[in-house]
């Protein structure tokens, strides 16, 4: 079946240090992808997305491009900041609108 | 401007009890979904609508129902609850669906105990 698969956490970082969290999928079809936040004790939020092969999503900094070759969404950030700690969510949405999570990658950015 | 609306926060159920996990959002989103979070397991889809009288499993659907009979609510019911039921559930809900991308808008969630 279609699944979504994040590197393992914790991801631990100086400030202003670059960071990438790598995210590959396997789905049937062309999925839409998006990377997701969660702080301590609060609902996901929506990052960033990307629809199409070679699509940038952005947003705060961070960015990731849509790699139909290699079945990728990885996320970066040049400079990390201490307020980017939280839990980092990819997602997979197909065209019968099953949205599929990967297991998440917990960041912690050190001051 | 509620969003999307959970209830109750916190319940604690023992083994063999039923209950229904509240859902209400008030955007008139067509697709609304229910997501439980496990520890290492990340969020698994549980049960999902595309609209008022559609439901359609998700991942791991055995021991819940849902249904949706109107636009806004979109409850989950635990049957006879189990202790591998223990989770933190969430809803989530979009405007559209595949076609148009729109991004999930979550709840605050739901933290169930079950003895």
């Amino acid at each position: 079946g279609d699944s979504v698969t994040q590197m393992e956490g914790p991801v631990t970082l100086s400030e202003e240090a670059f960071l990438t969290i790598n995210c590959t999928y396997t789905a049937t079809g062309y999925p839409s992808l998006f990377w997701y936040v969660q702080y301590p004790g609060e609902g996901l939020q929506l990052l960033l997305k990307a629809t199409k092969a070679d699509d940038k999503g952005s947003n705060k900094g961070f960015e990731a491009t849509y790699r139909k070759e290699t079945t990728s969404f990885h996320l970066e950030k040049g400079s990390v900041q201490v307020s980017d700690s939280a839990v980092y969510f990819c997602a997979l949405r197909r065209r019968d609108d099953k949205i599929i999570f990967g297991k998440g990658t917990r960041l912690h950015i050190l001051p | 401007n509620a969003g999307v609306t959970q209830t109750p926060k916190f319940q604690v159920l023992k083994t063999g009890q039923s209950m229904t996990l509240q859902c209400a959002q008030d955007m008139n989103h067509e697709y609304m979904s229910w997501y439980r979070q496990d520890p290492g397991m990340g969020l698994r889809l549980i049960h999902y609508s595309v609209g008022a009288g559609i439901t359609d499993q998700g991942e791991v659907p055995n021991g819940y129902n849902v249904s949706r009979s109107t636009t806004e609510d979109f409850p989950l019911r635990l049957l006879s609850a189990a202790p591998s039921q223990t989770s933190v559930y969430f809803c989530a809900s979009s405007p559209g669906t595949f076609a148009t991308n729109e991004k999930l808008f979550f709840g605050s969630g739901t933290q169930l105990s079950v003895l």
